[in-house]
């Protein structure tokens, strides 16, 4: 069965430092999508991917964040200068229409920022 | 705006109990769809249903159950006979067809411990 591939699974990080977190998505599928979840809380949207460019945002999606489709196959989430806060699991997640599909969704990046 | 509530933050069985996950949703959308997903200890999230919301049908998958009922925007997920390997998080998710890009919007989760 077809899936979504994130990479790495862990990354620690020193406050300040950027990160680029990176996904797979499913080949044929034509969103894709973001979201964060911080320990023990739950799962955020932060950004939608249409078309080769963002879609949709969510509050949490700053200036610090930025998306990126860079050669057909790879989706990746850049933050600029991680701060403490931005420690949590972030989940990529693809779909092959607007929620009428079910979303799947990676293993999921822990990002520890310390 | 929507929203999904999941108003039971903790749940504790023991194996062999039937139990009753709730959720409770809010869209202004008379399209949309309804999702559950399990998230184990080992943290990734695990799809187990979707519905929209022109199929009120209940859905039987084995031990997992789902009822819908759109009178009372509810979307309640049942485990009968529960197991040891039921212990999760299970997140109830919303996603609207208007008006959005069908991000999905997730209730705070219930976690369920199902105790040997």
């Amino acid at each position: 069965e077809p899936e979504v591939t994130q990479t790495p699974s862990h990354q620690v990080t020193q406050m300040g430092q950027e990160v680029i977190l990176r996904c797979v998505p499913i080949s044929n599928h034509l969103y894709f999508y973001w979201y964060r979840q911080i320990l023990g809380q739950k799962v955020e949207f932060l950004v939608s991917f249409y078309n080769n460019e963002i879609s949709e945002k969510s509050e949490i999606f700053d200036d610090q964040f930025s998306v990126e489709r860079p050669d057909g196959s790879n989706f990746t989430l850049k933050i600029r200068s991680t701060k403490l806060e931005d420690s949590a699991m972030y989940f990529c997640a693809s779909n092959l229409g607007q929620g009428v599909y079910g979303y799947t969704f990676g293993s999921g990046t822990r990002l520890t920022v310390v | 705006a929507q929203k999904v509530t999941q108003a039971q933050t903790e749940i504790s069985v023991v194996e062999k109990e039937d139990v009753t996950l709730d959720c409770v949703y809010e869209t202004r959308d008379t399209t949309y769809y309804l999702f559950w997903y399990k998230q184990p200890p080992s943290g990734e999230l695990v799809f187990l249903i979707r519905r929209n919301s022109f199929d009120e049908q209940n859905e039987i998958s084995g031990r997992y159950s789902w009822n819908f009922q759109k009178s009372t925007s509810s979307f309640n997920f049942t485990i009968t006979a529960s197991q040891v390997v039921d212990s999760a998080v299970y997140f109830c998710a919303l996603s609207e067809a208007e008006g959005s890009q069908g991000n999905l919007i997730f209730g705070k989760g219930t976690k369920l411990s199902v105790k040997p």
